[in-house]
């Protein structure tokens, strides 16, 4: 199978702007999570979707939105960029077996605010 | 909500073996717990995962002990290859899941 697919893989883009990352799970997998990776904060839980429905969200602010397509694939957002979302943002596709969850990551967006 | 805290860094020679333990509280009886294992710049990588007392996997082992109040990954023989940043992740049900602070593991030659 394939694996996550995370798109764009590097992004630059100056405070103010919008940015839209795009997440395609693994074939079969209804959900997926966001997280943020910085070296400051480590990972951080942004928020889980499973089919098309927002089930978590971490404590970021509104500019950070996200949403899952009917093909499972997921997009998240973040509006008016402040230099501090400067980070590795990774998506995980999940594996659901009853309680069980196993994430498998993506390689993740660079996105660089200047 | 789960809350996990490992040592930040540790040292060993190849061949050796390692044991990075995480603690945790409110982890239920049937509440998983998961390792990764993560290079610069790339994704976490799933090791292993499990709730019961000792989970082996052809890579590594995990030991949740009684009191479930942590959990031990080992490594058998690391070599020079296994350096990076581990990872635990207590999962709380259908909670947020949360990870550690990272362990940095450095083998020497």
């Amino acid at each position: 199978k394939a694996g996550v697919t995370q798109t764009p893989r590097y992004l630059i883009k100056t405070r103010g702007q919008q940015v839209t990352l795009s997440c395609s799970p693994i074939s079969g997998h209804r959900s997926v999570s966001w997280y943020q990776q910085t070296p400051g904060q480590g990972l951080q839980f942004l928020f889980e979707y499973f089919s098309e429905t927002q089930r978590n969200k971490g404590n970021f602010p509104g500019r950070f939105s996200g949403r899952q397509f009917s093909n499972s694939r997921s997009e998240m957002n973040v509006s008016t960029l402040e230099l501090g979302d400067s980070a590795l943002y990774l998506c995980a596709s999940i594996l659901l077996g009853g309680r069980k969850e196993t994430q498998y990551f993506g390689p993740g967006t660079r996105l660089l605010v200047l | 909500l789960a809350k996990t805290t490992q040592p930040i860094s540790m040292d060993s020679y190849e061949g050796q073996e390692v044991n990075i333990t995480c603690s945790h509280n409110n982890i239920a009886t049937n509440d998983y717990i998961t390792w990764y294992q993560q290079f610069p710049s790339q994704g976490p990588r799933f090791i292993i995962q499990g709730y019961k007392t000792k989970v082996t996997n052809e890579v590594a082992s995990l030991f949740i002990p009684a009191d479930r109040k942590s959990s031990t990954l080992s490594l058998p023989r690391v070599s020079l290859s296994d350096t990076a940043v581990y990872y635990c992740l207590a999962q709380t049900g259908f909670q947020k899941l949360v990870f550690g602070t990272g362990t940095r593991l450095l083998v020497s030659p």
